[in-house]
């Protein structure tokens, strides 16, 4: 079964540090483009950042960049999103999910979601 | 405000069809694939669509995707209690290079 598993949230204080960790497991983790995704809430989802299944590319959420690091070690099957300068508003559930055959065409593995809790 | 516009709320009978609007503009639905998902109470989003029209093996063929232009359409037909849910769009921006979705809408039936 292609499964993914998000782990290290918590909570926070704001202007701490968290480091996320996505294991995957059931395919060839490799192979793929992963994304970091968030929901705050009672909000809707909003896309956090993306890597390439070499790390040939990162990008990131305007609302994220320059204090979050998204990274891969392809020999342990995890992605992993390091938070820095955390902000309240960055209280949300993230989760990691693969992107369908590198097309673009959607994320069809999810994980069950890591809570992050931003508060003084 | 997000990207992609999708209607909040959506309603039909047990047995009846629906559809979801999910509007964009030339840098991401024209140029790129649309998904959607399904978000459950308390649950992960799902992938229902990828690549506009496909369906993942396991998603039944009462969901179908469609696009034209900057828009794209969810349809369900044979409705289910159970289809109640939260459903977004989703798509890739190539001028800000980045993933963007819909508000989302909830469903009810």
């Amino acid at each position: 079964e292609e499964q993914l598993v998000e782990s290290g949230g918590g909570l926070v204080k704001p202007g701490g540090s968290l480091r996320l960790s996505c294991e995957a497991s059931g395919f060839t983790f490799s192979g793929y483009s992963m994304n970091w995704v968030r929901q705050a809430p009672g909000t809707g989802l909003e896309w956090v950042s993306s890597i390439g299944s070499t790390s040939s590319y990162r990008y990131y959420a305007d609302s994220v960049k320059g204090r979050f690091t998204i990274s891969r070690d392809n020999a342990k099957n995890s992605l992993f999103l390091q938070m820095d300068s955390l902000r309240v508003e960055d209280t949300a559930v993230y989760y990691c999910a693969r992107d369908v055959s590198g097309s673009l065409g959607g994320l069809d593995v999810w994980g069950q979601g890591t809570t992050v809790t931003v508060s003084s | 405000q997000s990207v992609l516009t999708q209607p909040p709320s959506v309603s039909a009978a047990p047995g009846q069809k629906v559809t979801i609007s999910c509007s964009g503009s030339t840098s991401n639905i024209l140029n790129n694939y649309v998904s959607w998902y399904q978000q459950l109470p308390g649950t992960a989003p799902k992938l229902l669509i990828y690549d506009n029209s496909e369906r993942p093996s396991g998603i039944p063929d009462r969901f179908s995707g469609s696009k034209s232009g900057t828009s794209a359409t969810l349809g369900i037909t044979g409705l289910q209690t159970g289809d109640e849910a939260d459903y977004y769009c989703g798509t890739w921006d190539s001028v800000l290079s980045v993933w963007v979705f819909g508000g989302g809408t909830k469903l009810t039936v």
